[in-house]
């Protein structure tokens, strides 16, 4: 099993729709959850991080997190052509450094005009 | 501020050939990271440091060797280079690692293929 999930996609959504991605882990440990965003062929930048059971909400990106269930989502509302990119689900454990950070493989989402 | 640096962007090397993948960064960061990723994958993490003369493995570490003399300065080093090092190698910084305060900033990459 692996220790972070990610559906590889293609995710198409169309223009102005909410895109909902998720993620799974499997170390019941974990503490710190990241949302990283990867256009093709260029560096991953972070966009949402959430710590707590709940919704954490930035502009148009709300992260979704729930321990019991080991998943946490991230949903990209009004979504634009400018949000098409790979978001990478990165997870750490409690007191553990950036080191010990996994990351899952990637959702590739496609915003269609 | 260039925030963190690596060259070359793109390097073709010959089966048993080395090279070193250069990083730097100006942030003033102490924590400094290596990571691959291969096409549909994510991020593998190589090798790490904490500190100026301090390195240790990460998941991947075979096949690599790093060095940190200074604290803005982390190559990672490819010996006897095979097709199975060919990859994208991003280099990352942080400023602490307590999560919370661990965010990671990465350069733009180096891609690097082994022929």
């Amino acid at each position: 099993q692996k220790e972070v999930e990610q559906n590889s996609g293609p995710l198409s959504v169309p223009e102005g729709a909410i895109a909902s991605l998720n993620c799974t882990y499997s170390d019941r440990g974990s503490q710190s959850f990241f949302w990283y965003r990867q256009y093709s062929g260029k560096s991953p930048e972070l966009i949402m991080s959430i710590y707590s059971n709940g919704d954490k909400e930035d502009g148009r990106f709300t992260a979704q997190l729930n321990k019991a269930s080991q998943y946490v989502s991230l949903l990209i509302r009004d979504s634009q052509p400018s949000d098409s990119a790979t978001y990478l689900c990165a997870v750490n454990a409690l007191g553990q450094g950036a080191q010990k950070l996994v990351f899952g493989q990637g959702t590739r989402l496609t915003i269609n005009p | 501020n260039a925030g963190v640096t690596q060259t070359p962007k793109f390097r073709i090397l010959k089966i048993g050939q080395s090279m070193t993948l250069q990083c730097t960064q100006d942030m003033n960061h102490n924590y400094m990271y290596w990571y691959r990723q291969d096409p549909g994958m994510g991020l593998k993490l190589i090798y790490y440091s904490v500190g100026a003369g301090i390195t240790d493995k990460g998941e991947v570490p075979n096949g690599y060797n790093v060095s940190r003399s200074t604290t803005e300065d982390f190559p990672l080093r490819l010996e006897l280079a095979a097709p199975s090092q060919t990859s994208v190698y991003f280099c990352a910084s942080s400023y602490s690692n307590f999560p919370g305060a661990n965010v990671l900033t990465f350069g733009a990459g180096s891609r690097l293929t082994v022929l």
